[in-house]
């Protein structure tokens, strides 16, 4: 079993709907999660960032965290073209000895003109 | 205020050679992790640094290997480069205390022929 798990896509959604993007992952005793867009030949540039479950909303985005499921996701409102790009989720997990990042694959988003 | 910034940006080896990529962390960091990007891949943990010290490592070889200088820049070597080992290497810093994500560099792309 992956660590952390994404659907690949491509997730092709008009412009204006909302994006759906989900994740799964491995270690029950994760606490910190984040979600980074990379477009194609950049760099990941974090955008949300949730430790607590529930919702956390930021603009269009609202990042979704369910501990017991073991759950993440991230939903983009209103989306537009611009968000066309490669979602990661990306969770920190270790124990006092050290933490690490671990990224999903990633989940390719097309929005739609 | 500068980001992370990494060099060089594009490099070709010869399998076999061995190969240096740096890392300047984006100033108020004091963490360094290294991730390895293929193509279409999400970034794959290499290792991480804080206090001059390897903390975390990921499924890599002793091949590659690291350093972090006291002024929290890090490198990263690779030895007996292989054609597997071409990918986008990427360096990511963050604050060591508090729940924080990453901020990556442009990354160093490598070719291995």
């Amino acid at each position: 079993q992956k660590e952390v798990e994404q659907n690949s896509g491509p997730l092709s959604v008009p412009e204006g709907a909302i994006a759906s993007l989900n994740c799964t992952y491995s270690d029950r005793v994760s606490q910190s999660f984040f979600w980074y867009r990379q477009y194609s030949g950049k760099s990941p540039e974090l955008i949300m960032s949730i430790y607590s479950n529930g919702d956390k909303e930021d603009g269009r985005f609202t990042a979704q965290l369910n501990k017991a499921s073991q759950y993440v996701s991230l939903l983009i409102r209103d989306s537009q073209p611009s968000d066309s790009a490669t979602y990661l989720c990306a969770v920190k997990t270790g124990n006092t000895g050290g933490f690490k990042t671990i990224f999903g694959a990633g989940t390719r988003l097309f929005v739609k003109a | 205020d500068a980001g992370v910034t990494q060099s060089p940006t594009h490099l070709i080896k010869t399998r076999g050679q061995q190969v240096t990529l740096r890392c300047s962390p984006k100033s108020g960091h004091d963490t360094v992790s290294w991730y390895q990007q293929a193509l279409g891949q999400g970034p794959q943990f290499i290792f991480q640094y804080y206090e001059e010290e390897e903390r975390q490592r990921g499924n890599f070889p002793d091949r590659f290997s690291g350093h972090q200088f006291p002024n929290y820049s890090s490198e990263l070597n690779v030895n007996a480069l292989l054609l597997g080992d071409s990918a986008l290497y990427l360096c990511a810093s963050r604050k060591d205390r508090g729940l924080y994500g990453y901020t990556f560099g442009s990354g160093t792309r490598l070719t291995v022929v």
